[in-house]
């Protein structure tokens, strides 16, 4: 059964600071793919990457960059100089490759940056 | 291109009373999805359906029953409902080869449903 874990229940940081939010994922299958949304005050679930068990090359995205290590089934994610505006809900996503699957989430990861 | 819409944006409902969550795509996703979002539980997956006619029960199905008569709609209804369905609700919907898209999966805005 597929299943993701994010530890971090609640992190706070001051603005500048640099924050990664750990994502754990368990999957039997060799194909797979990885989420993480952004789910600010408002309610909206906004998109911000996906990434296939294919590859692990690390990406950046402006602030942003994500970390995936299939040896440790792990997809973290930092925030470089985090700012209020990154104030969210954080939530990691795991979707098996075959027909029928659904999108699994993690618990989620409450982040509040303060100025 | 409205994407998923959700029908209603809020509602409040007396235990024990009946209704119906509206979810339409526009994007001719084959699949269609029901999640329930609860503090500190993240989003769960209620039902699911892979085409037209055809459901599946996902992670929390209790005390909920869907369908999806036309590829483009996926209801979900409450028969009777208790306070513990005091949720807010998302619908999603995908192509069935979630490569598709570039985000795989679109999201509706969400119903928060309060039971009282």
């Amino acid at each position: 059964a597929q299943k993701v874990t994010q530890a971090q229940t609640e992190i706070s940081v001051v603005e500048k600071e640099d924050v990664t939010l750990d994502c754990v994922y368990e999957t039997r299958d060799t194909t797979y793919y990885l989420f993480w949304y952004k789910q600010p005050p408002s309610g909206e679930l906004v998109f911000l990457i996906r990434r296939n068990s294919f590859d692990e090359q690390n990406e950046i995205s402006g602030r942003y960059s994500w970390n995936f290590q299939k040896s440790t089934s792990s997809f973290n994610f930092t925030i470089t100089a985090s700012q209020v505006v990154d104030s969210a809900v954080y939530f990691c996503a795991l979707s098996e490759f075959k027909a029928g699957t659904a999108l699994i989430f993690g618990k989620g990861t409450t982040l509040s940056v303060s100025s | 291109n409205a994407g998923v819409t959700q029908t209603p944006k809020f509602r409040v409902l007396k235990t024990g009373q009946s209704m119906t969550l509206l979810c339409a795509q526009d994007m001719n996703h084959e699949y269609m999805y029901w999640y329930r979002q609860d503090p500190g539980m993240g989003l769960r997956l209620i039902h699911y359906s892979v085409g037209e006619g055809t459901t599946a029960k996902g992670e929390v199905p209790d005390g909920y029953n869907v369908s999806r008569l036309k590829k483009q709609n996926f209801l979900l209804g409450l028969e009777s409902a208790a306070p513990s369905q005091t949720s807010v609700y998302f619908c999603a919907s995908s192509y069935a080869l979630i490569t598709a898209a570039i985000d795989g999966y679109t999201f509706g805005s969400g119903t928060r449903l309060t039971v009282v």
